[in-house]
């Protein structure tokens, strides 16, 4: 069975400063791992995903996220935040791509960012 | 950009009352989801849906929940007798095929009192 932990309720960080919210993850194969981003009282949206290839995948807003198989991590970084940054950060797990296989989200990270 | 759209968003209800939550999925995509989400916590997966059937279901998704697509465009999740838990946001989420990620919508907030 697939599952993903982000071990951080939340992450406070300075503006200007590096940002990294943590996810590992167990799934059976190939993971394909995204990272979502919902802003408050909106829906999802996606940032970046890993499929295969280059273990560092670079996303939208400045946002980058490093697979590790090793690990079993694949944690979400941008070198220097901003207060906009401020928000709910899901990493998620799919076995496949394409549809009929669910993705699981894990709990969530709160990103606080201050100026 | 296209989008998908969800109605209504927001509904309060009566405990034991019907409630049929609308989605419109981007028009090319294939593939169909609900999720929910509590208090503003984990997103839980319900079901997906491809090619009029049920794909997969959660533990969640239970006899009161049914979901169809009657007309190519709506998507619907519905709850046949709704209780208290059941308050919580749903989303509808679609997906292309081949590319990975999912689209979601706004969401729809159910209150059942």
């Amino acid at each position: 069975a697939q599952s993903v932990a982000q071990p951080e309720d939340q992450v406070n960080v300075a503006e200007g400063n590096p940002l990294t919210v943590k996810c590992t993850y167990s799934v059976s194969g190939n993971p394909y791992l995204f990272w979502y981003v919902q802003y408050p009282n909106r829906g999802l949206q996606f940032l970046l995903k890993y499929i295969t290839g280059d273990n560092l995948v670079k996303g939208s807003y400045g946002f980058e996220a490093e697979f590790n198989k090793s690990q079993t991590s694949f944690h979400l970084k941008k070198p220097s935040a901003l207060v906009s940054d401020s928000a709910l950060y899901f990493c998620a797990v799919s076995p496949a791509i394409g549809g009929g296989f669910k993705t699981i989200f894990g709990a969530g990270t709160r990103l606080f960012v201050k100026a | 950009e296209p989008e998908v759209t969800q109605t209504p968003s927001h509904q309060v209800t009566q405990m034991g009352q019907e409630v049929i939550l609308r989605c419109v999925p981007i028009s090319n995509h294939l593939y169909f989801y609900w999720y929910r989400q509590i208090l503003g916590q984990k997103v839980e997966f319900l079901v997906s849906f491809y090619n009029n059937e049920i794909s997969e279901k959660s533990e969640i998704f239970d006899d009161q929940f049914s979901v169809e697509r009657p007309d190519g465009s709506n998507f619907t999740l519905k709850i046949r007798s709704t209780k208290l838990e059941d308050s919580a946001m749903y989303f509808c989420a679609s997906l292309g095929g081949g590319t990975g990620e999912l689209f979601f919508g706004e969401g729809s907030r159910l209150t059942v009192l």
